[in-house]
């Protein structure tokens, strides 16, 4: 089945360390997304991607970093210099650009600081 | 920032009932799309409606944009309790957003059964 895998489902992260969450899709989709989602509140965008090899920074991008050298992968690294990490992350996909299409969400990795 | 703010916040029917769900946002639109959350999981689409629609429907679910008021209504007629879950929803602001959703904080909506 085509779709968008989240991993690992939660993560751990001791202070001064950096952790990478992994997206991987396989409907061949253009577009990629990294939301970050606080307890009881909507998704704010971190980095989106519409092309390999480019990306953007969303509204909250500070403390995060991204690469986008396959189509079917968009990684986010939590660094250290993201002072509160503990949240829900969430990345979707679409066809094309964002708002034309809907967008495919994964399962979400859920970090949280040790 | 969030444009969309749905209302209200949180809403409790019994099985059977309809659930009416609101947003409202603040910028000209290209068009506006629903997506349902459960507990612990990623989004899922809903429902797009383009800014020169006023209607449309799928299944279970009606919604409405009036752009004019900027705000726009989901209505899920005979809940169940599988329709459990937060609904939000997302605006695309076209050309001036950089083409990109901006979500609201969603209606957690429980169904009793």
């Amino acid at each position: 089945d085509g779709g968008i895998t989240q991993s690992p489902k939660y993560l751990f992260r001791k202070e001064g360390q950096n952790v990478t969450l992994s997206c991987e899709q396989n409907l061949n989709h253009d577009a990629m997304y990294w939301y970050r989602q606080d307890p009881g509140q909507g998704l704010r965008l971190i980095y989106y991607s519409q092309i390999v090899n480019d990306f953007q920074k969303g509204d909250i991008a500070e403390g995060y970093s991204v690469s986008r050298e396959k189509k079917e992968s968009f990684p986010l690294t939590v660094t250290s210099a993201q002072k509160n990490p503990t949240a829900f992350y969430l990345c979707a996909s679409s066809i094309r650009r964002q708002g034309r299409q809907p967008q495919h969400f994964g399962d979400g990795t859920r970090l949280s600081i040790l | 920032s969030q444009q969309g703010e749905e209302d209200p916040q949180a809403l409790s029917i019994q099985e059977g009932e309809n659930a009416t769900m609101n947003c409202s946002y603040k910028t000209s639109i290209n068009n506006l799309q629903w997506y349902r959350q459960n507990s612990g999981r990623g989004l899922v689409h809903l429902i797009l409606i383009r800014s020169n629609e006023r209607e449309k429907h799928s299944g279970r679910l009606r919604v409405t944009l009036d752009t004019s008021k900027k705000s726009s209504s989901l209505l899920i007629t005979a809940s169940r309790a599988a329709d459990t879950a937060s609904y939000f929803c997302a605006t695309d602001a076209g050309e001036t957003s950089g083409s990109r959703l901006t979500f609201g904080e969603g209606t957690q909506l429980t169904v009793n059964p």
